[in-house]
C-alpha cells in the first residue's frame, strides 16, 4: 500500500542553523501538508501546498519557514535559523482531494531537536 | 476561532467492552470529519472518515456524526489492549485544512 515517507527520522541541530526536512507524498496525491506537534501538545497545521504553490498557511508559518517541491516526488520544509522552540515532531501529509476523498495520510514524522 | 474539543481523558475501558470517544466542533460549515489514532511517539493514523449525518461502520469501529449538534463520536467494540492510544478528532474546514482536537487518551485494561 502506498505511503508517505519522511527523512530523516531524527534531526539534531544547533540553534541558528538551517534544516531541511524531506517528504515523499503518495504519488497520485495532489495536496501536501506540513504539521508539527510539540511534545504533549496538539497537532498544529503549518502549511498546505497545491499545484506548486502555497494554498494556506498558519500564523506559525512565518518567514523562518519555506516549502518547496523541487521535483516530481519530493516535498521539503526548510526552517531557517532554528530556535529552541522549533523542537517538535514534524509530519508531512498528503491527500488525493478528488471527489469526496479528503482523507489525509501522514508520514512517520521527523523529530527535530534544536540544542 | 474554529475549535475542536475533546475530553483529554484518560478513558479507561475493560478489554472486550465498548469504548466511546466524543468530539464537538465550533464551525457549523465543516463538511468532513476524521478520527485518527496516535500511538506515543508515532504519527497520526487515519482510522475513520465520515461526511454525512448518521453512522458509518468499519469493522470494530463506528463513527457517528450529528451536524445539528456539531458532534462526532467514535465507538470501538470489543476493545483490545492494542487499541490503547490517543484518539484525535479532526474536522476539515472549507479550505480542506484540518482543525485538530487535543486528543483523548484511551487505556484498555486486560
Amino acid at each position: 500500500e502506498p505511503e508517505v515517507t519522511q527523512t530523516p527520522s531524527h534531526q539534531v541541530t544547533q540553534m541558528g542553523q538551517e534544516v531541511i526536512l524531506r517528504c515523499v507524498p503518495i504519488s497520485n496525491h495532489l495536496y501536501f501538508y506540513w504539521y508539527r506537534q510539540i511534545l504533549g501538545q496538539k497537532v498544529e497545521f503549518l502549511v498546505s501546498f497545491y499545484n506548486n504553490e502555497i494554498s494556506e498557511k498558519s500564523e506559525i508559518f512565518d518567514d523562518q519557514f519555506s516549502v518547496e517541491r523541487p521535483d516530481g516526488s519530493n516535498f521539503t520544509l526548510k526552517i531557517r535559523s532554528t530556535k529552541l522552540e522549533d523542537s517538535a515532531m514534524y509530519f508531512c501529509a498528503s491527500t488525493l482531494l478528488a471527489g469526496r476523498s479528503y482523507e489525509q495520510y501522514f508520514g512517520p514524522g521527523t523529530r527535530l531537536t534544536v540544542t | 476561532q474554529k475549535e475542536v474539543e475533546q475530553n483529554s481523558g484518560p478513558l479507561s475501558v475493560p478489554e472486550g467492552a465498548i469504548a466511546s470517544l466524543n468530539c464537538t466542533y465550533s464551525d457549523r460549515g465543516s463538511q468532513s470529519f476524521f478520527w485518527y489514532r496516535q500511538y506515543s511517539g508515532k504519527s497520526p493514523e487515519l482510522i475513520m472518515s465520515i461526511y454525512s449525518n448518521g453512522d458509518k461502520e468499519d469493522g470494530r469501529f463506528t463513527a457517528q456524526l450529528n451536524k445539528a449538534s456539531q458532534y462526532v463520536s467514535l465507538l470501538i467494540r470489543d476493545s483490545q489492549p492494542s487499541d490503547s492510544a490517543t484518539y484525535l478528532c479532526a474536522v476539515s474546514d472549507s479550505n480542506y485544512q484540518l482543525i485538530w482536537g487535543a486528543g483523548t487518551k484511551l487505556i484498555i485494561k486486560p
